[in-house]
């Protein structure tokens, strides 16, 4: 099944505490990216990977990090996370000609 | 970078009548504007999309369309049911490998039956 796994589905974090959100697609898209939804905002781009070893900054890149070691994983990385940072978290691929973005199921993140 | 304006922000309609929703774009290099459906806790899921060469298109009671001079393309929903209810974002990019996608603050419809 075409799928977009990313985990935690929840979590609660201390103001600090270093925190990874793992993303795997298995669909063999080149692009992967990470939103995150906030009432009243829609969806923000935080960071996107066009292909293994290649990422760049979205719209609201402060605060988090990116890796793309491997063209099925993207993990996002908050290495001080911020209550700022409490929100709701996708991370989505596609393949590059920008066709249908599969998103995750999203990741509930509040930090206290 | 690419700005996406969409309104209205909030929309009610009766079971069997229409909804439109509106998306303006800023990038004339934007060429590819999907539309997603994001029901209440689940994830945003593409339900139409249409390419600037194109004008219209449609799948059923759904239409997009696509006015490239204005920057404006709009979404149009017929003969609305409840389970047309959700969250409905627009979004613009251009596609051919350059992947930054920006997404419209998202539609919230409501069809009361």
């Amino acid at each position: 099944e075409a799928q977009v796994t990313q985990n935690p589905r929840y979590l609660i974090t201390v103001t600090g505490k270093k925190l990874t959100v793992t993303c795997s697609q298995n669909m063999n898209h080149e692009y992967m990216s990470w939103y995150r939804q906030d009432p009243g905002l829609g969806l923000r781009q935080i960071y996107y990977s066009m292909n293994v070893e290649v990422t760049d900054k979205g719209d609201v890149p402060e605060g988090y990090k990116v890796s793309r070691k491997e063209k099925r994983n993207f993990p996002l990385i908050l290495e001080s996370p911020s209550p700022n940072q409490t929100s709701l978290y996708f991370c989505a691929s596609s393949f590059r000609d920008g066709n249908t973005i599969y998103f995750g199921e999203g990741s509930w993140l509040t930090v206290v | 970078g690419e700005n996406v304006e969409q309104h209205p922000s909030t929309l009610s309609v009766q079971e069997g009548d229409s909804a439109v929703i509106k998306c303006t774009y800023s990038d004339s290099a934007s060429n590819y504007f999907p539309w997603y459906k994001q029901e209440l806790g689940k994830r945003p899921q593409l339900i139409i999309d249409i390419r600037s060469n194109v004008g219209e298109k449609k799948d059923q009671r759904i239409a997009v369309t696509l006015n490239k001079t204005a920057k404006h393309f709009s979404l149009h929903i017929t003969e609305t049911q409840p389970e047309d209810s959700a969250v409905y974002f627009c979004a613009a990019t251009f596609s051919g490998g350059y992947q930054k996608v920006t997404f419209g603050i998202g539609t919230k419809l409501q069809v009361i039956p």
